[in-house]
């Protein structure tokens, strides 16, 4: 079965880079696309970007630009989101989740805390 | 951007009951349109996708409806289970991907 297991939570200062990754299994890795999402504390869901499955090109939410990178290792089917400039708001829940056919998200990371503070 | 937009904000619903939950695009998605629910502490899961096609292993309690900018979640019986928040999600246009702010579903 698909399966998405994400790094767990990191604690950063503001100013500060993370990488979170996420490593997938039970399908052909470069198939299907990686998103990440967001989810800041009692709020919604944000896209944030997504990985190709065929080549790894990468499509990014204009408001991420310039701040996000999200690289993969074919070799062992993980994904990775590296945020940098970390402020108090990137405070959130952030999720992997699968593309379908770059349409819709058919199977998600358990999600990985990242904490901003001084 | 697309922006979509949730209704209710917050619905009461007694179990067994049938539960609405609403969304509109901004503009024409077609049937470009995705149902999660997420519950607390957990990731979102998919529950509709094609405006009306229920996902793998969804109970058919569960149905989608409409096209273009209205489109309706229904839940039929409800559950205990189904109490949690829903949101809508377009793939017609994107980047980026947008999605609506939920609905909670909360127990009457």
């Amino acid at each position: 079965q698909v399966q998405l297991v994400q790094s767990g939570t990191e604690v950063k200062k503001p100013g500060a880079s993370v990488k979170v990754s996420c490593k997938a299994s039970g399908y052909t890795f470069t198939n299907f696309g990686i998103n990440w999402v967001r989810q800041a504390p009692g709020q919604g869901l944000e896209w944030m970007g997504l990985i190709s499955g065929q080549k790894g090109n990468t499509n990014y939410a204009q408001r991420f630009q310039g701040r996000v990178t999200m690289t993969r290792d074919t070799s062992t089917g993980t994904a990775y989101m590296e945020l940098r400039g970390l402020r108090s708001d990137d405070t959130a829940i952030y999720y992997c989740a699968r593309a379908y056919f770059d349409w819709f998200f058919d199977s998600w990371g358990q999600g990985s805390p990242v904490i901003v503070s001084s | 951007e697309i922006v979509m937009t949730q209704s209710p904000a917050t619905v009461s619903v007694s179990p067994g009951e049938r539960a609405t939950l609403s969304c509109r695009a901004s503009q024409s998605v077609g049937s470009n349109l995705a149902w999660y629910q997420q519950k607390p502490g957990q990731a979102p899961r998919l529950l509709i996708h094609g405006a009306s096609t229920r996902a793998t292993g969804i109970p058919t309690r569960f149905s989608g409806s409409g096209s273009g900018t209205e489109f309706t979640l229904t839940i039929n019986s409800l559950q205990s289970e189904d109490f949690a928040v829903y949101y809508c999600q377009q793939y017609h246009d994107w980047p980026p991907y947008t999605f609506g702010q939920g609905t909670k579903l909360e127990i009457k």
